[in-house]
C-alpha cells in the first residue's frame, strides 16, 4: 500500500515568514502533484513534478521532487494571508493504473 | 458554468436510507473520478471512469457503493443502506484524458444521522 505522509499537519505563522512543508513516502511515484484546497471547495492543482530532482517555481512557491521520486517539498517565501489553506500532495504510483493517492494535508494559517 | 458541478451541495439522510450524488464533469472530459474526504483527511480515491466504463473501482469500500456513467458524461454515485460512517464530503473530478490534470468540483457534503 502506498502512503503519502505530510508534515507538519498544522502550521500557523505570521505574514512575511518563510515555511516548508513536506510530503514523504516509502514508495516511488511516477508523478507527484501539489494541490491547495479552501473550505467548501475542491482541491486546485498547483503543480505537477515528474522528474527526480526537479524544481518548479510558481511565484513565491517552490516545489521540489526528491531524487528518488519518493518525497517532495513545498517552500513558501514571505507568506501572505491569502496563502492560508490546506496543502495536499498527491501521487500516481507505478502500478500501471491511474489511481491518485492523497496525503492528509498540511493546514496553513497565515496571520496578518 | 465551465467547471465541474456536483449536486446536491449538502445531503442529510437517515441511517439505512439510499442516496444518489450527481457529478457533471467539464464538457468533453473523458475521465471522471470520485473521491471521499473525511474531516481532517485528504481525498480518498473511490473509482474512476474512462468514458462509460469503470476503469478502476478498487477504492469503493464495499458493495453498498456503486457508480455509473451511462453516457460517458454525467456520473451518479449511489450509496445503499447508508451508515453513519459514510458521512463525508464526496468529491468528483474530471480530466480531458486519463492522467491529465484533474479539475475538482466543490463536493457534496453527506451527513448520515
Amino acid at each position: 500500500t502506498q502512503l503519502l505522509e505530510q508534515s507538519p499537519q498544522f502550521l500557523s505563522i505570521q505574514e512575511g515568514e518563510n515555511l516548508t512543508v513536506y510530503c514523504n513516502s516509502s514508495s516511488v511515484f511516477s508523478s507527484l502533484q501539489w494541490y491547495r484546497q479552501e473550505p467548501g471547495e475542491g482541491p486546485v492543482l498547483l503543480v505537477t513534478v515528474v522528474t527526480g530532482g526537479e524544481v518548479k517555481k510558481l511565484k513565491r512557491l517552490t516545489f521540489q521532487f526528491g531524487d528518488a521520486r519518493k518525497d517532495s517539498s513545498l517552500h513558501i517565501t514571505a507568506a501572505q494571508p491569502g496563502d492560508t489553506g490546506l496543502y495536499l500532495c498527491a501521487g500516481e504510483g507505478l502500478t500501471g493504473g491511474f489511481k491518485t493517492i492523497f496525503g492528509a494535508g498540511t493546514r496553513l494559517f497565515v496571520k496578518a | 458554468g465551465a467547471g465541474v458541478s456536483q449536486t446536491p451541495s449538502n445531503k442529510v439522510t437517515e441511517k439505512g436510507k439510499y442516496v444518489e450524488l450527481r457529478c457533471d464533469p467539464i464538457s468533453g472530459h473523458t475521465a471522471l473520478y470520485w473521491y471521499r474526504q473525511s474531516l481532517g483527511q485528504g481525498p480518498e480515491f473511490l473509482i474512476y471512469f474512462q468514458g462509460t466504463g469503470a476503469a478502476d473501482d478498487s477504492g469503493l469500500p464495499n458493495d453498498r457503493f456503486f457508480a455509473v456513467r451511462p453516457e460517458g458524461s454525467v456520473s451518479t454515485l449511489k450509496i445503499q443502506r447508508t451508515e453513519r460512517g459514510d458521512s463525508a464530503v464526496y468529491l468528483c473530478a474530471s480530466s480531458a484524458i486519463m492522467s491529465d490534470t484533474q479539475y475538482f468540483g466543490p463536493g457534496t457534503r453527506l451527513t448520515v444521522l
